[in-house]
Order: structure tokens, then sequence, then C-alpha cells
């Protein structure tokens, strides 16, 4: 794989909508992944999105992906505190996981 | 908790030692991943084994070995430490090999090199 970009920094007020962008540059990446990573603890897998697929949603999670462009968006409804974490974005070439930088969220009361 | 362990938790060792940290997998899983994240470089992926062979080898230094046995647990092994190993070091397992099989991560294992 190759790099993986991602924004640093995400700040958002409790109950606002959350988007973390990512963007990717393998055009073969089959899979595209989300993991979270709160601290002190190893990353949890969010969700994925198959590379056929332009959308994706799961609850309060929505994945947005622009093939053309090779770029990932996460959304998160109705963003609550228990959201502060590392979000990852990922993507798997031949075997091999690239992760990006993971965007800092950060949630205000 | 994601059913994979790793040991030691901790580990403060001076320049030029070794070390040797262990995951054990989730149960059922054959494939296992070691990543090494820091500050400077991100997560990185190091190798990756399934069902005892290497599968793929990603940014692994020279210096760093691992393997996984038969009873499927597996071992990162850094030798002639530096300051800059300093990191944590992660394990994660899937129950086959490929994209479409969710990884599950251990708590990591915090390298302090002296």
């Amino acid at each position: 794989g190759e790099d993986v970009e991602q924004s640093l920094f995400l700040s958002v007020r409790e109950g606002d909508s959350s988007v973390i962008n990512c963007t990717y540059t393998d055009s073969s990446s089959t899979y595209l992944y989300w993991y979270k990573q709160e601290p002190g603890a190893g990353l949890q897998l969010l969700t994925y999105i198959f590379s056929n697929m332009d959308m994706k949603q799961d609850q309060r999670l929505t994945v947005l992906l622009n093939k053309k462009d090779k770029h990932l968006s996460l959304r998160i409804a109705d963003t609550q505190t228990g959201d502060s974490a590392i979000y990852f974005c990922a993507e798997i070439v031949n075997y091999i996981p690239t992760f990006g930088r993971g965007t800092s969220l950060i949630v205000h009361p | 908790d994601s059913g994979v362990t790793q040991t030691p938790k901790h580990l403060i060792t001076a320049t030029g030692q070794r070390v040797t940290l262990r995951c054990s997998p989730r149960s059922g899983d054959l494939s296992v991943y070691w990543y090494q994240q820091s500050l400077d470089q991100g997560l990185q992926f190091l190798i990756q084994y399934y069902n005892g062979e290497e599968r793929a080898k990603g940014n692994i230094l020279e210096r760093f070995s691992a393997q996984q046995f038969p009873d499927l647990h597996s071992e990162l092994n850094l030798s002639s430490l530096e300051l800059g190993d300093s990191a944590l070091y992660f394990c994660a397992s899937s129950a086959l090999s490929g994209g479409s099989y969710e990884q599950y991560f251990g708590p990591g294992t915090r390298l302090t090199v002296t």
C-alpha cells in the first residue's frame, strides 16, 4: 500500500454530526476500514466497505466511498462524548495493511 | 475485550538488549499481525503470519523477527534495541487471511528503551 492521509484533529459539539475524511492512494484496494482507538487501548474495527460500494450505513455510522477521487469518509451522527477517540482509516493491498495517522475526534459537551 | 492477549503490558530495557513480546490470538483465529505504533511513524504494519507461515512483510527491521508456533501463539523478537524502538507494539488476529476478515487487536505492549 501507499500513503493513507487523514487530518489530525476534529472538534465537534455533542449532538452534532462528525465527518472524518481520508484519502488513499492505491486504487487496487478491495476493502477500506475505519478503526477506533480509545486511550490506552488497541484498535477496534468500526466498519468497513467493499470497494464496489458507494455507501454503507450502520446505525449512527455512514461510510462514503468515492473511488474516482480515492476518498473515504466516516460520518458519525449525533456525536456523543463517548465518541471521543482517535479514528484510523486503513486499506489492505496484497495482504499488507496501511493505516492513516489517525484523526483525533474531540467532542465538547 | 477482543480476546487477543499480549504480554507483557510494559517493558523497560536498555539499548543493545533483546526482548521478546508474546501474543495469543483469539480462539480459532489462524492469522496474526504485528504492528508498531509511535508518535513519529504512526501505526506501521510489521509482519503477518497465517497458520505458522509468514504471509506478508511490512516495514520490519532486520533486527526484528517473529514466528508463529503450532499452537498459533506468536512472538516478536526485537534485538540490538535502540532508543527509537520505544513504541507500542500491537498484535492482532483474524480468522483467516485476507482483507475481508476482521482484525481483532490486543491491548498492546509498551516498550521503553533507555
